[in-house]
């Protein structure tokens, strides 16, 4: 199956730093990423969906200012928390898709980056 | 109104039991109802997959879907300490991958004990 890799897997920043999360297709060319962040016991809750070469399309809430998101290419898309809060600490997952046409089945989700704001 | 429930559990169960999973939803535009399966601290991984109303079997999870109801069930018979983890469902309206966006549930805890 397709496989979608996040780097780091774990990070620990000062408050007020900056953090990159990088979230990469190792073996198809996804045209449309998604990032989701997911507090402890809860659901994923989308924050935004980025197609490569466009910008991102946040939802509703979500500070575009803040949580930069980079779609430069067809396997790989950044999300920079800047200047980062405690209450920024979270579980942060990406998933990939390879097109306009693909079925939801084919969402392939990264194992996570786990973000604690010190 | 949320637009997907789940009751988070936690559920526990003995090793052999049939669990019972479910979600109710309140948009009868969705289509497309998948369940996934997420390890602590992992990301989740795709269980079932469904369209529209029906059945679906493998293995020894079955999902099934009652779009009537706006209901949606897994069952997970002869389950196996493995099967501990947090089980989510999500919901989808559309097929493009842009429109297609993916609605969860909170997820329910489920850990079968040997």
């Amino acid at each position: 199956g397709a496989v979608v890799s996040q780097h780091p897997s774990r990070v620990i920043c000062k408050s007020g730093t900056s953090v990159k999360i990088e979230c990469r297709s190792l073996d198809f060319q996804a045209t449309t990423m998604f990032w989701y962040r997911q507090f402890p016991k809860q659901s994923l809750m989308l924050m935004a969906t980025s197609n490569e070469g466009s910008k991102a399309t946040y939802e509703q809430g979500v500070e575009k200012d803040k949580f930069l998101i980079n779609h430069a290419s067809l396997t790989l898309s950044t999300l920079t928390v800047t200047s980062a809060h405690p209450e920024d600490s979270s579980f942060y997952i990406c998933s990939a898709t390879e097109g306009l046409a693909s079925s939801p089945d084919t969402q392939y989700f990264g194992p996570g980056t786990r973000l604690t704001v010190l | 109104q949320k637009e997907v429930e789940q009751d988070p559990g936690p559920l526990s169960v003995p090793e052999g039991a049939i669990v019972s999973l479910n979600c109710t939803y309140s948009n009868s535009a969705f289509q497309y109802f998948m369940w996934y399966r997420q390890y602590s601290r992992k990301g989740p991984e795709l269980l079932m997959y469904t369209y529209s109303s029906g059945n679906k079997e493998d293995g020894r999870f079955t999902a099934q879907v009652d779009k009537s109801s706006k209901y949606i069930s897994l069952f997970i018979r002869d389950s196996q300490p493995s099967d501990s983890a947090t089980y989510l469902c999500a919901m989808s309206a559309n097929r493009g991958s842009t429109l297609g966006r993916l609605y969860f549930g909170r997820g329910t805890q489920l850990t079968v004990w040997p």
